[in-house]
């Protein structure tokens, strides 16, 4: 079965220090996106991604955070210099459509924490 | 803002009882609703969608809708140990790609 991948698994990092998270979408995917969920708390929406461009974002995603799809298969979200309310794990999900249901299918998440 | 509420829970039920769960939404506009089932540390993954008012049966699950009332509902019949997880509730409004989610509830079943 198709998957999303996800690297690193867990990312260590000092406080202040960027942070590249990466994803590889299912490959006939044409939406892309980052959430995040901090320990105990509700799976928030950051980013949405289509067509090589930002489509929709929270008012999570400040200066700070970037998307980028450097090639044909991955999609990075980089924080560029991280705080420690950052720490979360953050889940990459993919989707084949917009319309309709938009089912999500999420990667196994990388677990950021900063020091 | 729109809202996705969920009772966080536990939710105890004893194993082959049917367990409820429930959802409220505030956005009118929503066109698609989705129940994932996340364990501990894992990722949400999709037990079903729904988008028209009423009942949506899969297996053991059951995903019930009223636009009317801005609720959504997920039965689990014969609940299992193996289902003991956090159920998120899920809200896709027209127009627009993001994805809202609940909190969630967490489900604990009893052997």
């Amino acid at each position: 079965e198709p998957e999303v991948t996800q690297t690193p698994s867990h990312q260590v990092t000092q406080m202040g220090q960027e942070v590249i998270l990466r994803c590889v979408p299912i490959s006939n995917h044409l939406y892309f996106y980052w959430y995040r969920q901090i320990l105990g708390q509700k799976v928030e929406f950051l980013v949405s991604f289509y067509n090589n461009e930002i489509s929709e974002k929270s008012e999570i995603f400040d200066d700070q955070f970037s998307v980028e799809r450097p090639d044909g298969s991955n999609f990075t979200l980089k924080i560029r210099s991280t705080k420690l309310e950052d720490s979360a794990m953050y889940f990459c999900a993919s989707s084949e459509r917009f319309t309709g249901a938009n089912v999500l299918t999420f990667g196994a998440g990388s677990r950021l924490t900063v020091l | 803002q729109k809202e996705v509420e969920q009772n966080s829970g536990p939710l105890s039920v004893p194993e082959g009882a049917i367990a409820s769960l429930n959802c409220t939404y505030s956005d009118r506009g929503s066109q698609s609703f989705f129940w994932y089932r996340q364990y501990s540390g894992k990722s949400p993954e999709l037990i079903m969608f729904i988008y028209s008012n009423g009942d949506k049966e899969d297996g053991r699950f059951t995903a019930q809708l009223n636009k009317a009332s801005q609720y959504v509902s997920l039965l689990i019949r014969d609940s299992q140990p193996s289902d003991s997880a956090t159920y998120l509730c899920a809200v896709r409004s027209g127009g627009y790609q993001k994805v809202t989610f609940g909190i969630g509830t967490k489900l604990q079943v009893i052997p």
